[in-house]
């Protein structure tokens, strides 16, 4: 799986969107980028994922750029309970069923 | 949806004895992970199940672990002769996947805290 760089903390204003990016320039046209979070001593949760289009659930939007190289997983409006440290992982489409998390970003949600 | 159950959340145990967690996977979800996660990293691949077929297993499990899911639906990890490198949080997940290609997340329960005296 291609390797990801995010940044190692970041802090948001609540109320204010909250855009994390992830670098993974060696991705291939078969992976997927999934973001994942984990809120303290919680197990990681599935936020979205997507190929080469934008996508958009309930609970965040993905922008994956035309290269797919980079993306930017964005949390419209950040409340407190989004503090957490969030993963972008590459993963190919199928024949390799592991996820490969890294550190992750550290995201705080200021007051 | 009542989620990925773990059971039980916290262990501790001395060095030497033998722990076995139990997994509950999301109803009708046909693959089963396991994941380790020590402090301040992101969780490790250990292996993985679809229905009670074991299909791929990390280097990082070695043979003092063993994980079965005899009849498709929970799953046990069971580490042997425990060590203090053991001391680590264990996650289970799981996925319904219903073919090659598909793409459906994995869902994470909030796994089992070990602790090694």
């Amino acid at each position: 799986d291609a390797k990801t760089t995010q940044p190692p903390s970041m802090d948001c204003a609540e109320g204010r969107a909250a855009n994390l990016p992830c670098n993974h320039s060696t991705i291939s046209g078969n992976e997927y980028v999934y973001w994942y979070r984990q809120i303290h001593s919680q197990g990681p949760q599935y936020i979205i994922h997507g190929l080469k289009n934008n996508e958009t659930n309930e609970m965040a939007s993905l922008i994956i750029t035309e290269d797919r190289k980079s993306s930017t997983l964005i949390l419209p409006h950040a409340t407190l309970r989004d503090t957490a440290v969030y993963y972008c992982i590459v993963r190919v489409s199928f024949g390799n069923e592991k996820l490969t998390f890294g550190t992750g970003t550290r995201l705080t949600i200021i007051p | 949806d009542t989620g990925v159950s773990q059971d039980p959340r916290h262990k501790i145990t001395k060095r030497g004895q033998n722990v076995t967690f139990r997994c509950d996977p999301i109803s009708e979800h046909n693959r089963l992970y396991w994941y380790r996660q020590t402090l301040g990293q992101g969780p490790e691949f250990l292996t993985y199940f679809q229905n009670e077929a074991q299909l791929e297993k990390s280097r990082l499990l070695s043979d003092r672990f063993s994980a079965e899911r005899p009849k498709g639906s929970f799953s046990t990890l069971e580490i042997q002769r425990t060590e203090q490198g053991d001391s680590a949080m264990y996650l289970c997940a799981s996925s319904h996947t219903p073919g090659p290609g598909s793409n459906q997340p994995q869902h994470f329960g909030d796994g089992t805290r070990l602790s090694i005296l």
